[in-house]
C-alpha cells in the first residue's frame, strides 16, 4: 500500500521560506514510471497545483510560483521536499504530497491523474 | 491559461442521480479525472481518463466527456457522497505542461 506522508513546521514568518518534506512508503521514488510532487488547498478554498518531480531531475512547475519554488528528492531517504521562498499569508495552505504517472506511461490521448495523495498538512503564514 | 468552470453546489435527494459538470473550451479533447474530498480530507481519485474508476470505487460513479462539458454522474445516491468534487486536466497548449483544476462542486444529500 502506498502511502505519502507530509511533515514541516505548521507556522511560518512572512518572507521566510517555507520547507515540506514528503517520505514515501509502499512503493520506491526511484520508480521511473511516477513522479512526485505537491498540491496546496488555501484553507476553504480548491486545489492548487504546485508541480511534480522525477528522480531523474524532470520537474513540472506551475507557472505562478517557478520562481519561488523549488524541489529535492533524497533517494537513499525515499523522500522528496518542497521548498518555497518569500512567503506570503496567500501562501497558507493544506499542503498534500501526490504521485501521478509519468507521461510516458500513460495511455495514448491520455493524461496523468494523481492517484496517491498524502493527509495534508497545514501551513500558516503569520508573524 | 485554460480554464475549467464547475457549479458551486448540487443538491439531490438520496436515491436520486447527481449530476456535477466541468466546462472547458473543448475539454472533449481532453482527458479529465475527478476528485471528491469529504470534510477535513484528502482528494481521492474517482475516475480518470473522463470514466475509468480506481479500484474499490462503486459502480454508481461514471462519466462522460463530450464537446465543452465533462460530467461526473452519481447514480442512487446516499449520504454519504456529500463531499467536494474536483475535475481536473492538463494544459498543454504553451510549451510547458500545466495542471488546472475546477473551483469544486459541493454536493449535498439533502
Amino acid at each position: 500500500q502506498v502511502q505519502l506522508q507530509e511533515s514541516g513546521p505548521g507556522l511560518v514568518k512572512p518572507s521566510e521560506n517555507l520547507s515540506l518534506t514528503c517520505t514515501v512508503s509502499g512503493a520506491s521514488i526511484t520508480n521511473s514510471s511516477y513522479f512526485w510532487g505537491w498540491i496546496r488547498q488555501p484553507p476553504g478554498r480548491g486545489l492548487e497545483w504546485i508541480g511534480t518531480v522525477h528522480y531523474s531531475g524532470s520537474t513540472y512547475y506551475t507557472p505562478s510560483l517557478r520562481s519561488r519554488v523549488s524541489f529535492s528528492v533524497d533517494t537513499s531517504k525515499n523522500r522528496l521536499s518542497l521548498r518555497l521562498s518569500s512567503v506570503t499569508a496567500a501562501d497558507s495552505a493544506v499542503y498534500y504530497c501526490v504521485r501521478h504517472l509519468a507521461w510516458t506511461r500513460v495511455p495514448a490521448a491520455g493524461t496523468p491523474c494523481f492517484d496517491y495523495w498524502g493527509q495534508g498538512t497545514l501551513v500558516t503564514v503569520s508573524s | 491559461s485554460y480554464v475549467l468552470t464547475q457549479p458551486p453546489s448540487v443538491s439531490v435527494a438520496p436515491g436520486e442521480a447527481a449530476r456535477m459538470t466541468c466546462g472547458g473550451n473543448n475539454i472533449g479533447s481532453k482527458s479529465v479525472h475527478w476528485y471528491q474530498q469529504m470534510p477535513g480530507q484528502a482528494p481521492i481519485l474517482v475516475l480518470y481518463y473522463d470514466s475509468d474508476r480506481p479500484s474499490g470505487i462503486p459502480e454508481r460513479f461514471s462519466g462522460s466527456n463530450s464537446g465543452n462539458t465533462a460530467t461526473l454522474t452519481i447514480s442512487r445516491v446516499e449520504a454519504g457522497d456529500e463531499a467536494d468534487y474536483y475535475c481536473q486536466v492538463w494544459d498543454t497548449s504553451s510549451d510547458h505542461r500545466n495542471v488546472v483544476f475546477g473551483g469544486g462542486t459541493k454536493l449535498t444529500v439533502l
